[in-house]
């Protein structure tokens, strides 16, 4: 069963540091992992998708990696702003069983000002 | 348009009502999702529509029923509730809905139900 650890669980840093968010999942074979951000009591906003082929892929200020034979998702941002503070979720689309998303913890992140 | 809208905002029902929450994606994707979150937990698969057919209910209780009227609607129907049920209802949509596919999710911003 595919399990998605994302820590650390909340993370508070002072703005302009460069930061990296973690995801782990027990189960290597997966098709994607997608990285979301979510206000409170707000839906969920697409950050970057990276496909099971693919190391990593850059939006902007952020990069993500996968390395699928590790069970690892980094997620680099850039001289993080006030504007950034929200939880970031991962997901993996797993190849077992049900093709589904399974969601990561949340790591809760807050950048001051 | 990447933008997937759902009604309402907020809702508020008692364990005897019926109401429905609905869900509109324009981006011409073929697969439907509906989500439940609980606070400070990450979202839970409910339902999976594919070409308005129900591909995945993943064990939920028959006081929820989905619909899927057309490509670009979808709507979760609500039935004697539970106030255990109360929640953020997410409902994402995806080009398709394939073992094969990589495909991103796009959320809406949900409904926060509460059942009294």
């Amino acid at each position: 069963k595919q399990e998605v650890t994302q820590i650390p669980a909340a993370l508070s840093v002072p703005e302009g540091e460069n930061l990296v968010l973690n995801c782990s999942f027990t189960d290597s074979a997966i098709y994607n992992l997608q990285w979301f951000r979510q206000d409170p009591g707000k839906g969920l906003t697409s950050l970057l998708l990276i496909q099971s082929s693919q190391r990593e892929q850059t939006s902007g200020r952020l990069n993500a990696s996968l390395d699928k034979s590790s069970g690892r998702s980094t997620l680099y941002i850039a001289a993080s702003q006030p504007g950034d503070s929200a939880t970031y979720l991962c997901a993996v689309s797993t190849t077992s069983g049900t093709y589904k998303y399974i969601f990561g913890t949340g790591t809760r992140l807050k950048v001051l000002a | 348009d990447t933008e997937v809208t759902q009604t309402p905002k907020h809702l508020v029902m008692g364990m005897t009502n019926k109401k429905s929450l609905k869900c509109e994606q324009h981006m011409g994707h073929r697969a439907m999702y509906w989500y439940k979150q609980k606070a400070k937990k990450p979202p839970e698969l409910m339902f999976v529509y594919s070409y308005e057919k129900l591909s995945i209910n993943e064990s939920v209780p028959s006081r929820f029923s989905p619909e899927c009227p057309n490509s670009s609607l979808l709507n979760l129907h609500l039935h004697a509730l539970q106030p255990e049920d109360s929640a953020l209802y997410l409902c994402a949509s995806s080009q398709v809905y394939l073992e094969q596919a990589n495909n991103e999710q796009f959320f809406g911003p949900g409904t926060r139900l509460t059942v009294l």
